[in-house]
Formats: structure tokens, sequence, C-alpha cells
């Protein structure tokens, strides 16, 4: 199976700031690659989805990059609903894998 | 609006079985491929099975293939999960999600709220 390694674990960063959030996979994926935001309590939301498209809704100061093995999430300017827990996902195989996930935390 | 209602879970003794059910609403259902994913309490999420909008073709992770078995009744907009074999690693919260895009097997645009299941003797 494909293992998805995202870096860090957690992150502590405050209101206006901008975060990045990287992803790597254990071989290339193309831009097979997804990105989820989970709150505590309720399902995933699916935020990117190909590396750099944004979900219907999602807004714009979240944006995703990236393409092979190396794939990151961008928060240009951090809100305080944007605390959360963030998962990368590959596509490529059938057999999907997740990313352990990013804990972003109010500093 | 898009629902998907999971039920089923529960507490089962290492070694049982437990059959959980996926009630879709509000798409259509037999048009995308789906999939059962867990979440160990506190933990990430573990993709466990997918199953084509036909049911034809199904995946399984390594971690539950030949114990589990996913299928779906399309005339009842149902998904199912046949768990059998249970073991205390597979204690978790058990979502059904809908793939983003038909003919696709992920992303996933919607998620079930879950439902636990508690694998203890």
């Amino acid at each position: 199976d494909i293992q998805m390694t995202q870096s860090p674990s957690s992150l502590s960063a405050s209101v206006g700031d901008r975060v990045t959030i990287t992803c790597r996979a254990s071989q290339s994926i193309s831009s097979y690659l997804n990105w989820y935001q989970q709150k505590p309590g309720k399902a995933p939301k699916l935020l990117i989805y190909a590396a750099s498209s944004l979900q219907s809704g999602v807004p714009s100061r979240f944006s995703g990059s990236g393409s092979g093995t190396e794939f990151s999430l961008t928060i240009s300017s951090l809100q305080l609903e944007d605390f959360a827990t963030y998962y990368c996902q590959q596509s490529y195989s059938t057999h999907i894998t997740f990313g352990q996930g990013t804990r972003l935390e109010i500093k | 609006e898009v629902q998907l209602l999971e039920s089923g879970g529960g507490l089962v003794q290492p070694g049982g079985s437990l059959r959980l059910t996926c009630a879709a609403s509000g798409f259509t259902f037999n048009n995308y491929a789906m999939s059962w994913v867990r979440q160990t309490p506190g933990k990430g999420l573990e993709w466990v099975s997918a199953i084509s909008g036909g049911g034809g073709s199904t995946y399984y992770a390594d971690s539950v293939k030949g114990r589990f078995t996913i299928s779906r009744d399309n005339s009842k907009n149902t998904l199912y999960l046949q768990m059998n074999s249970l073991r205390a690693e597979d204690t978790a919260v058990y979502s059904c999600a809908k793939t983003f895009r038909s003919g696709s097997y992920s992303p996933f645009d919607y998620w079930g709220q879950g439902t636990l299941v508690t694998v203890s003797s």
C-alpha cells in the first residue's frame, strides 16, 4: 500500500497566521491527493481534491499544491473556525490510504 | 440533501460478528462507489473497504481482507459491511462515505456520522 506521511503532526498558530501542512507519498501518485478537515465529533470535510482543486463552498484561504510525492495544504490567514485536524488522502490506488493527521491548535 | 445513516454497531466479543448498515438518500445511489472508513477514538482515519456503484467490484484493506465483506442493495439504497472474526483492534467508529464523482473510488464528499463497534470480552 502507498504510505502517506504528514508533517508536522501538530502545529500551534495564531489567528491571521499563514500555515502550511505537508504530505509525502511513498511513491508517485501524480495529482491524486485530497485534503480533509475534521473537527471533534464531526465527519471529515473535503477541502481540496486532485491536489489543488477547491471543493465547492470551501473558503479561498485554503489552497493545495504539489504533484508526484510532495504535497502541501496552505491556509493563507487562519480563522478561529480553522482550528481542527487535517488529513491528506491518496486516491491513486483503489487501496485508499490517509496520512496520520495534523492537529492545528490555537497558540 | 445527501444523507448517510449508519447502524448496527455495538459490543461484541472477540471472534464474533456484526453487520453494519448504511442507509443512503438524496442522490442516485447506484451511480457512486461507496466506502467504509473507520476511526479509532482519538486517532486517525483508516479506509476499510470499497465497492463499485454496481456492486461488481470490491476492495479491502489488508487488515480486514478475508474477515469483512462489503455489499450493497441498490434497490434499497443501502450499503452493508459484514464483519466476522472480530478482533480487539477492530474497535472503532465505522462510517460510510460517498465518492465525490461517479466512476471513481475517492475522494469522499459525504460521510455518515458513524457507528461505534467495540470488540471486547
